[in-house]
């Protein structure tokens, strides 16, 4: 039972342009969503997040956007850079048990020049 | 300086065996935790201490048992170890702050092989 999902478990993007990575999550109660970037040999590294109270938070070239009603958010970067190259993981939280945060698969993505 | 350190970074064993994994951070954080990453690369909770208190204790099996002798370390350890156990683990940390919203600081992993 995966309350969180991240479809594309791979994505290749140009240098410079937008890349845009999509999240879909089944429980209706998740009020927080965090963005984590992990690199090989590392662990995941917090990039962003977002309240249910909101429906879009920016930090420098990374955007994310929730839409409630479809249950589904969605990281944009913009300029993309090599440096991005990492697999990408979404995580929610239900305000009932906040200690817990629901990860999804995962998202692989590729900057190439 | 690294903020959530684990030790090892790798560990191989062999089945039946009974292993130990450390978990320290100095983010003067009150909440720590212990991810399982599987082959599947599906990163999920297995247990959370807050203030030396056992706040989350997933379907876990009963071999694995945290301990935290302080709010700053948080420590693994396996019992019996069997080939299904193989993952990465991940330690982190948090503090639960007024708002309540929990953003958690990862450790590098440890990837353990049973072999």
């Amino acid at each position: 039972d995966q309350q969180v999902k991240q479809n594309s478990p791979s994505l290749s993007v140009q240098e410079g342009r937008i890349s845009i990575l999509n999240c879909d999550y089944t429980n209706s109660m998740f009020d927080y969503f965090l963005w984590y970037k992990k690199y090989p040999a590392e662990g995941p590294t917090f990039l962003i997040s977002i309240s249910s109270i909101k429906d879009k938070n920016e930090d420098g070239r990374f955007t994310v956007f929730l839409n409630k009603s479809a249950k589904h958010l969605s990281l944009h970067i913009v300029p993309s850079q090599p440096g991005d190259s990492a697999v990408y993981f979404c995580a929610a939280s239900a305000p009932y048990n906040t200690d817990k945060l629901i990860f999804g698969t995962g998202t692989r993505l590729q900057v190439f020049p | 300086d690294t903020a959530v350190s684990q030790t090892p970074k790798y560990l191989v064993t062999q089945m039946g065996n009974d292993k130990s994994i450390k978990c320290e951070q100095n983010l003067g954080h009150d909440t720590m935790y212990w991810y399982k990453q599987d082959s599947k690369k599906f990163l999920k909770i297995m247990f959370s201490y807050n203030n030396k208190e056992l706040i989350i204790n997933e379907t876990v099996p009963n071999r694995f048992s945290p301990k935290s002798p302080d709010k700053a370390h948080l420590n693994l350890h396996i019992n019996s170890l069997e080939l299904g156990d193989s993952a990465v683990y991940f330690c982190a940390s948090s503090h639960r702050g007024q708002e309540a919203k929990n953003i958690q600081y990862f450790g590098a992993g440890t990837r353990l092989s049973v072999l």
